[in-house]
């Protein structure tokens, strides 16, 4: 049961690089999610999907891009790294359903230096 | 705005004892608040999910209120073992809003042997 699976597990990026960080579900989820989590903090919400071609802004988008090409895979692109983008991302997918609960990775733990 | 507080941020209690954590909230219309576990170095695993025509609900040694009208949740968690070493967070799932949730700091739990 592989769930949400997100790559990398850990990268450091130097100021200015750029990355994208994968995120796949092997769930046929329609909805997906992309979140950080600061030292200390609960997640806020960065970039949403409803289904594939459909997305939308979180809370905290600025500095980040999605794209949702399939039901299976949401990545999230960093352009210009800046170290207030040291964080724990997290991905996570849910059924359609007002009342089902999100599942998520284990999360890519990324340090800007 | 919603916002989401809990209380307290962390918390130390001997093995066996009975728990509340608290969790507040700053608009009542919502889906549901959910519950869930979080060890270091993992991502989220849900508890409970509690819907917004609930009171309560309980999975084996859990049990988690909700109050809409005063916006509260608590979890409880009867006789405490050192495996429930863990950050828990609550979260609201906002209304016609893609399914996004709205997530406290979490309480840092160690309950020890």
């Amino acid at each position: 049961n592989a769930g949400v699976t997100q790559t990398p597990k850990f990268r450091i990026l130097k100021i200015g690089q750029s990355m994208t960080l994968q995120c796949a579900q092997d769930m046929n989820h329609n909805y997906m999610y992309w979140y950080r989590q600061d030292p200390g903090m609960g997640l806020k919400l960065i970039y949403y999907s409803v289904g594939a071609g459909i997305t939308d802004k979180g809370e905290v988008p600025n500095g980040y891009n999605v794209s949702r090409s399939t039901t299976e895979d949401f990545p999230l692109r960093l352009e210009l790294a800046a170290p207030s983008q040291t964080s724990v991302y997290f991905c996570a997918s849910k059924e359609d359903g007002t009342n089902q609960p999100q599942h998520f990775g284990d999360g890519t733990r990324l340090s800007i230096l | 705005k919603q916002e989401v507080t809990q209380i307290p941020a962390a918390l130390s209690v001997p093995e066996g004892e009975n728990l509340v954590l608290n969790c507040s909230f700053t608009d009542s219309a919502i889906y549901n608040l959910q519950w869930f576990r979080q060890d270091p170095g993992k991502g989220l695993t849900s508890l409970l999910l509690i819907q917004s025509s609930q009171r309560e609900q309980t999975s084996g040694r859990l049990n988690a209120s909700l109050d809409k009208s005063s916006g509260r949740s608590t979890l409880y968690i009867a006789a405490s073992q050192p495996g429930d070493s863990a950050t828990y967070l609550c979260a609201v799932y906002l209304y016609n809003q893609g399914g996004k949730l709205i997530f406290g700091q979490g309480t840092e739990l160690s309950v020890k042997p």
